[in-house]
């Protein structure tokens, strides 16, 4: 049974750092490509980032590039997401989302349950 | 950046069909999913690949994607379906989704 797990959300305050993990199992990790969507109170899905299942190929959405790294270590199973320069309006819940590709593209059929970052002084 | 459109809400009656519309420059040319969100859950796919039912999913669920507009349509539509709904399509290796449609069984 594939099952993601999301963890480190918190209470941060502007111009703040925050490190999401999300621990994977149920599959063969280093395999797949794996996301973080994040979802505003109250609003819809937004796409943030995605790693390649090797690792060797990140994407960035506009809105977290140059602030947000997303990077993960196969030998763990488990996916990260370093974010810098936290703003009001990064404050979200984070899931991270499993694709059913090895690199970009793909399906999101697995979800975590979700990790909830707060930005606000 | 590339968007899709979707409508913010469509009313349904039990047993009725409800159709979602999800709106895009050439969507026709890519591949639309679309997820089903209820309150404080995290999102399940319905459907893949434009058409496609992942196992599980109810065969009153379907999709199409041709031109410009991909779209979902719930068949006998059942007061557990009632829920936001969201498409989404890659675009330049990024992933967009569409801002989300309320289905609501009256």
């Amino acid at each position: 049974e594939v099952q993601l797990l999301e963890s480190g959300g918190d209470l941060v305050q502007p111009g703040g750092s925050l490190r999401l993990s999300c621990a994977a199992s149920g599959f063969t990790f280093n395999s797949y490509a794996v996301s973080w969507v994040r979802q505003a109170p109250g609003k819809g899905l937004e796409w943030v980032s995605g790693i390649s299942g090797s690792g060797g190929s990140t994407y960035y959405a506009d809105s977290v590039k140059g602030r947000f790294t997303i990077s993960r270590d196969n030998s763990k199973n488990t996916l990260y997401l370093q974010m810098n320069s936290l703003r009001a309006e990064d404050t979200a819940v984070y899931y991270c989302a499993k694709q059913d590709v090895g690199n970009t593209g793909g399906t999101f059929h697995y979800w975590g349950q979700g990790t909830l970052v707060t930005v606000s002084s | 950046s590339y968007e899709l459109t979707q409508p913010p809400s469509v009313s349904v009656s039990p047993g009725q069909t409800a159709s979602i519309t999800c709106s895009g420059d050439k969507l026709g040319d890519k591949y639309a999913c679309w997820y089903q969100q209820k309150p404080g859950q995290s999102p399940v796919l319905v459907i893949f690949q434009d058409s496609k039912r992942p196992s599980g999913i109810p065969g009153r669920f379907s999709g199409s994607n041709s031109g410009n507009t991909a779209t979902l349509t719930i068949s006998g539509t059942q007061a557990m379906d009632e829920a936001d709904y969201y498409c989404q399509a890659w675009d330049s290796s990024a992933g967009v989704f569409g801002p989300g449609t309320r289905v609501t069984v009256l």
